[in-house]
Formats: C-alpha cells, sequence, structure tokens
C-alpha cells in the first residue's frame, strides 16, 4: 500500500501569511494527488486535483504543486476561513489513502 | 445541484451488522464510482471502500475486507455499505464520496453529510 505523509502534523499562521505544506508518498504516483480542506463537523472540501488543478470554485490563493513522491499545497495569502486541517490523497492506486492531516491555526 | 445523504447509522453492539445507505441526485450516478470513507472520532480520514460505476469492480481496505460489502442500485440511484462482524475500532462518521472523474479511482468532488456509526455493548 501507498503511505502518505504529511508535514508539519500542525502549524499556526496569521492572516496574510502565505503557508506551505507537504505531503510524500511513499513511491511515486505521478500526479495522482488530491487535497481536501476539513472544517469541524464538516466533510472534506477539494481543493486541489492531479497535484495541481484548481477545483471549480475554490479560491485561486489556493495552489499545488509537485510530482512523483512530493507535493506542496500552498495559500498565498491566508484568510480567516482557511484556518482548517488540510489533507492528501492519493489516487494512484487502491486502495487509496489519506496523510494524515496537518491542522492550520491562527496564531 | 448534486446531493448525497447518508443514513443507517447508529448504536450498535460488536459482533453485530449494520447496513448504511447513500442517496444520490443532481448527478448521473451510473457514470461515476463511489467511495465510502470513514473518520474515527478526533481523528483523520480513512478510506474504506469503493465500487465502479457499473459495480462491476469492488474495493476495500485491509481492515474491512471480509466484513463489509459494498453494493450499488443504478435504478434507485443509491450505495450501500453492509457492515458485518462490527468492531469497536469501527465507530467513526462514515462518508459517501463521488468521483470527480469518470475514471476510478479519482478524487472527490462531492460528499455526504456523514452518517454516525458507534459499535459499543
Amino acid at each position: 500500500d501507498i503511505q502518505m505523509t504529511q508535514s508539519p502534523s500542525s502549524v499556526s499562521a496569521s492572516v496574510g501569511d502565505r503557508v506551505t505544506f507537504t505531503c510524500r508518498a511513499s513511491q511515486g504516483i505521478s500526479n495522482w494527488l488530491a487535497w481536501y480542506q476539513q472544517k469541524p463537523g464538516k466533510a472534506p472540501k477539494l481543493l486541489i486535483y492531479a497535484a495541481s488543478s484548481l477545483q471549480s470554485g475554490v479560491p485561486s490563493r489556493f495552489s499545488g504543486s509537485g510530482s512523483g513522491t512530493d507535493f506542496t499545497l500552498t495559500i498565498s495569502s491566508l484568510q480567516p476561513e482557511d484556518f482548517a486541517t488540510y489533507y492528501c490523497q492519493q489516487a494512484n492506486s487502491f486502495p487509496s489513502t489519506f496523510g494524515q492531516g496537518t491542522k492550520l491555526e491562527i496564531k | 445541484q448534486v446531493q448525497l445523504v447518508e443514513s443507517g447509522g447508529g448504536v450498535v453492539q460488536p459482533g453485530r451488522s449494520l447496513r448504511l445507505s447513500c442517496a444520490a441526485s443532481g448527478f448521473t450516478f451510473s457514470r461515476y464510482g463511489i467511495h465510502w470513507v470513514r473518520q474515527a472520532p478526533g481523528k483523520g480520514l480513512e478510506w474504506v471502500a469503493a465500487i465502479s460505476n457499473d459495480g462491476s469492480n469492488k474495493y476495500y481496505a485491509d481492515s474491512v475486507k471480509g466484513r463489509f460489502i459494498i453494493s450499488r442500485d443504478n435504478s434507485k440511484n443509491t450505495l450501500y455499505l453492509q457492515m458485518n462482524s462490527l468492531r469497536t475500532e469501527d465507530t467513526a462518521v462514515y462518508y459517501c464520496a463521488k468521483e470527480v472523474a469518470t475514471v476510478t479511482p479519482s478524487p472527490f468532488d462531492y460528499w455526504g453529510q456523514g452518517t454516525l456509526v458507534t459499535v459499543s455493548s
């Protein structure tokens, strides 16, 4: 099975900051990587698919990059509504796997 | 608009069974693979199972293989998860999720609101 490792596990930042999250796959997954945002008590929301494609309706301050085993999600200028937990997911093969999540907290 | 509505959750004793349903609307159900994903209280997301658009291919996480069965009825636009031999570690919110593309596997663009399953004596 492909293991997905996210770092850091949590990060504190301020409104207006630029933040970057990292996700590493235990083996190459080409660009079959998605990013989700989840707020407490809510279902996850798709932000990025195919490593760098922005899902419809997602603000352009979100961007993704990477290929193979190393991927990043960047938020260019944090907004109050961005404080949440972020998960990566590999969609290359079954079983599908998620990273353990990165919690973004207000500094 | 696309909607996925789960039902069937509740409290069940270890070793017993439960069947979850996911009613879909707002898209051509028979064109997309659908998945179950769960989240234990305070924990991360765990992929559980998937079924291809026509039901011919089914996939399971090792943690549920042999105990859970995923199925779908395209005439009713409904997905199911039959959960047998439940364990305390199966306690979680269970989400159904629709694939973003007509290729399996692919990421999930729509999720249900989730249904809570609690396994406890």
